[in-house]
């Protein structure tokens, strides 16, 4: 799978839109960007996945540039729920191996 | 949709006992489960590939006798820490892969180890 870079940590205001970016150079031409998300002491949730085209659905958007060496992860409007860590991983599609987290962007959603 | 339990979601023990965390698929069938382990403020770590009716994999530097697994059936997979230690204290997620054409994951909500 390829690696990817994501900012340690963000702060986003309730109601704003947050905009969580990733970097994943290498990315094969066969390789999806996947976004999870943990809360505090729960397991991982996915949120949403995409090849080269944008994706939205009732949780969230991604935006993946034309290269795809890069995506943004879009919650329109953040609430506090929200505040999480995001992790973006890349991997092929209906892989079945294990899912690799890398160290993820703590989001910090404030009032 | 797809649903992935954990027992027990909290456990405290003393030093020198053993624990069994259950990993269940609920709605679905799991050939492959996975054994995550996290530690405060890091990501989450593959100890190990639990495969039904076959020995589990184990990532290097996890031991096989100290973290058992056994994947009986096909909605069921176990975690034993033997003779835990402090040192094991952690938060412990698996992972269900769902028998089907998209192999699609899906994660247990994790069990919280704390030894004495």
């Amino acid at each position: 799978d390829a690696k990817t870079t994501q900012p340690p940590s963000m702060d986003c205001a309730e109601g704003r839109a947050a905009n969580l970016p990733c970097n994943h150079s290498t990315i094969s031409g066969n390789e999806y960007v996947y976004w999870y998300r943990q809360i505090h002491s729960q397991g991982p949730q996915y949120i949403i996945h995409g090849l080269k085209n944008n994706e939205t659905n009732e949780m969230a958007s991604l935006i993946i540039t034309e290269d795809r060496k890069s995506s943004t992860l879009i919650l329109p409007h953040a609430t506090l729920r929200d505040t999480a860590v995001y992790y973006c991983i890349v991997r092929v599609l209906n892989a079945g191996n294990m899912l690799t987290f890398g160290g993820g962007t703590r989001l910090m959603v404030k009032p | 949709g797809a649903v992935v339990s954990q027992h027990p979601s909290r456990v405290i023990c003393k030093s020198g006992t053993s624990v069994k965390i259950e990993c269940r698929s609920l709605d679905f069938q799991a050939t492959t489960m996975f054994w995550y382990r996290q530690f405060p403020k890091q990501s989450l770590m593959l100890m190990a590939t639990s495969n039904e009716g076959s020995k589990a994999t184990y990532e290097q530097g996890v031991e096989k006798d100290k973290f058992l697994i056994n994947h009986a059936s096909l909605t069921l997979s176990t975690l034993t820490v033997t003779s835990a230690h402090p040192e094991d204290s952690s938060f412990y997620i698996c992972s269900a892969r769902r028998l089907a054409a998209d192999n699609e994951q899906f994660f247990g909500p994790g069990t919280r180890l704390t030894v004495l």
